[in-house]
């Protein structure tokens, strides 16, 4: 069976610093990673996904991901933080492009000046 | 631009009562999703559909359902309503395959149930 863990449930962080979510996936074939981030009251917009290829995804935002399979693991990071990152950040695994996402629970990440 | 859309984006109801969730995308998507979610548990998937007459029940499926008879909708049904059902119900959809495939969610709806 599939399944997404996010270690952290609330992360806080400084404006300017660097950031890593942590995100560890259970699943028995190749998988299809993505990371979503959700700004309070509004729908879920995709980050960045990786199928294949590069270990090292970059997304929109200043974002990037990287696939660790050894670790099974799709760590999220950015090196400098601003205030408007302050989201709930999901990541999530599926059998192939489009198809239904096995979503992890969250990380709420605070910014402080 | 093509888009999906929910509606409404808020409803209160009462416990008994059958609620009908409206998504509607245009971007001609083979494939639909309907999510729940809750506090400590993220998203979840409910139903989903990969085409016109085809529906599949999800993780938490009990007391909703699905029907898809256009490529563009698919509501989502409360038969009977109750106060475990009060959440944030997200419909998403994409297109099947390809590598720079993507789901799209919609901007939410907030179901109370009293």
């Amino acid at each position: 069976a599939q399944s997404v863990t996010q270690p952290d449930i609330h992360i806080t962080v400084s404006e300017g610093a660097s950031l890593e979510l942590r995100c560890n996936y259970s699943y028995g074939a190749t998988p299809y990673l993505f990371w979503y981030v959700q700004s309070p009251g509004q729908g879920l917009q995709l980050l960045l996904k990786y199928f294949s290829g590069d270990t090292l995804v970059q997304g929109i935002k200043g974002f990037e991901a990287e696939f660790k399979r050894s670790q099974s693991s799709f760590n999220l990071r950015k090196p400098s933080v601003h205030w408007s990152d302050a989201a709930e950040y999901f990541c999530a695994v599926g059998p192939l492009s489009g198809y239904a996402l096995n979503f992890g629970k969250g990380t709420s990440l605070l910014v402080t000046p | 631009d093509a888009e999906i859309t929910q509606s409404p984006r808020h409803k209160i109801t009462e416990t008994g009562r059958q609620v009908t969730l409206a998504c509607h995308q245009t971007w001609n998507h083979n494939n639909m999703f309907w999510y729940r979610q809750d506090l400590g548990h993220g998203l979840r998937l409910i139903h989903y559909s990969y085409g016109v007459q085809d529906t599949n029940k999800g993780e938490v499926s009990d007391g909703y359902s699905v029907s898809r008879s256009n490529t563009e909708d698919l509501p989502l049904t409360l038969e009977s309503a109750a106060s475990s059902q009060t959440s944030v119900y997200f419909c998403a959809s994409s297109e099947i395959a390809g590598s720079t495939d993507t789901q799209y969610f919609g901007p939410g709806t907030r179901l109370t149930v009293l």
